[in-house]
């Protein structure tokens, strides 16, 4: 089975704090995602990478950076965390095969930014 | 960005009862798939039906794809209580090769009453 683990399931930073949220699969996937996750808004795309070093933004990726060094791990960066950055953050991952993608996500990360 | 909206929001059934979830969307796909999530975890991959397909079945579950009216449908039957969960469908753009993952709709929350 794909696994997909997050660092923390809970954490509080406080505003202006620099945040890593690490994820890691073991499943040697090329692809990996940032998701955000809010009530009422669903998932949104921060940033995705489909291979090492590479990334790509997605729908909302102000105030995010990510860093990919190597295949397993993916990582997010909030460079000053702000309140509006308390969220749910999911990780995924997924291995493209004939143009179909399904995704294996982690556990979540919930961030709360005081 | 968003492209799914499911239909209810919010569904409350009892146990035995079935339990259908519906989807729209609004460009062209190469595949249109439903995730579950459990109350603060990750997303789990439920089940896909490509573009090119109708009516699929997974064990308690049956998915409709109508690409002429850009919709899906969820039909999960037999409910029970470990179906409490949110309900997500997510589409994937066929110009994307499989590499710049999916968009996910806002979810239908199901609860199953015992």
């Amino acid at each position: 089975d794909v696994k997909v683990t997050q660092s923390s399931r809970y954490l509080v930073k406080r505003t202006g704090e620099k945040v890593f949220l690490e994820c890691v699969q073991d499943m040697d996937h090329e692809n990996m995602f940032w998701y955000r996750q809010d009530p009422g808004l669903g998932l949104r795309l921060i940033y995705f990478s489909y291979d090492v070093k590479m990334k790509e933004k997605g729908d909302i990726p102000e105030g995010y950076s990510v860093s990919r060094e190597k295949k397993e791990r993916f990582s997010l960066i909030l460079e000053s965390a702000s309140t509006n950055q308390t969220s749910m953050y999911l990780c995924a991952s997924s291995r493209p095969g004939q143009g179909i993608e399904t995704q294996y996500f982690g556990p979540g990360t919930r961030l709360l930014v005081l | 960005s968003q492209q799914g909206e499911e239909d209810p929001q919010a569904l409350s059934i009892q146990e035995g009862e079935n339990a259908t979830m519906n989807c729209s969307y609004k460009t062209s796909i190469n595949n249109l798939q439903w995730y579950r999530q459990n109350s603060g975890r990750g997303l789990v991959h439920l089940i896909l039906i490509r573009s090119n397909e109708r009516e699929k079945h997974s064990g308690r579950l049956r998915v409709t794809l109508d690409t002429s009216k850009k919709s899906s449908s969820l039909l999960i039957t037999a409910s029970r209580a470990a179906d409490t969960a949110s309900y997500f469908c997510a589409t994937q753009d066929p110009s994307g090769g499989g590499a710049d993952g999916l968009t996910f709709g806002k979810g239908t929350h199901l609860i199953i009453q015992p």
